[in-house]
């Protein structure tokens, strides 16, 4: 249980492209989801926090209007990389949390991840 | 805010020995919750332990276990019998107890199983 795909796995694009990124939880509804950003052998940056139905948190640094975040349902959120360049390839993971579990120890669920290749 | 810091970047053991990769966090909360992530060459994060810091007794799942030294504000993980398998990146976390699940990555550890 608790399955969170993430589409598509690998994207290759020229720059001035906008790339959408779907996560999507296939066997449980989602409070929240979080998107990541990950760097070659370096740790997950949390670049936002989305939440159903309203307007996703950013962390500080990150450019919303680059990074257009949309959750639509409790199944679902997207990540639009907005006019893309080479300096936002990546490695982009998203994570989801069941619906009901919040204030309590349960963990991220992950998708797979990601990468994004901008030429 | 929360830090979370691995100190080990690299780290390497003989298949089927022991190693302990450690984890140190600096907070100000009193509850919170502790994971261990490992993240295998394909990229996927995967849960291996999770930690409850209202609980003394140390967490295990069968070949992982934690040392959880909440006074010294840290979360150190065992693995013993490594195997293959085990190769991959290491990631601490730490999340407040609040409403919003939001976790807190450690820099990562590198381990490599060696055969």
């Amino acid at each position: 249980g608790a399955v969170v795909s993430q589409h598509p796995s690998r994207v290759i694009c020229k720059s001035g492209t906008s790339v959408k990124i779907e996560c999507r939880s296939l066997d449980f509804q989602a409070t929240t989801m979080f998107w990541y950003r990950q760097f070659p052998k370096q740790s997950l940056m949390l670049m936002a926090t989305s939440n159903e139905g309203s307007k996703a948190t950013y962390e500080q640094g990150v450019e919303k209007d680059k990074f257009l975040i949309n959750h639509a349902s409790l199944t679902l959120s997207t990540l639009t990389v907005t006019s893309a360049h080479p300096e936002d390839s990546s490695f982009y993971i998203c994570s989801a949390v069941i619906l009901g579990t919040r204030a309590t120890n349960q963990p991220q669920h992950f998708g797979d991840g990601t990468r994004l290749s901008i030429l | 805010a929360q830090t979370v810091t691995q100190s080990q970047p690299e780290m390497s053991v003989q298949e089927a020995e022991t190693v302990t990769l450690s984890c140190t966090y600096d907070t100000s909360e009193s509850n919170y919750y502790l994971f261990w992530y490992k993240q295998p060459p394909s990229r996927q994060m995967i849960l291996v332990i999770r930690q409850e810091a209202y609980k003394q007794q140390n967490a295990t799942e069968n070949r992982f276990s934690v040392n959880f030294q909440k006074a010294a504000k840290s979360f150190s993980l065992k693995i013993s019998d490594s195997q293959l398998g085990d190769t991959a990146m290491y990631f601490c976390a730490f999340m407040k107890r609040g409403n919003n699940n939001d976790m807190r990555f450690g820099a990562g550890t590198r381990l490599t199983v060696k055969p």
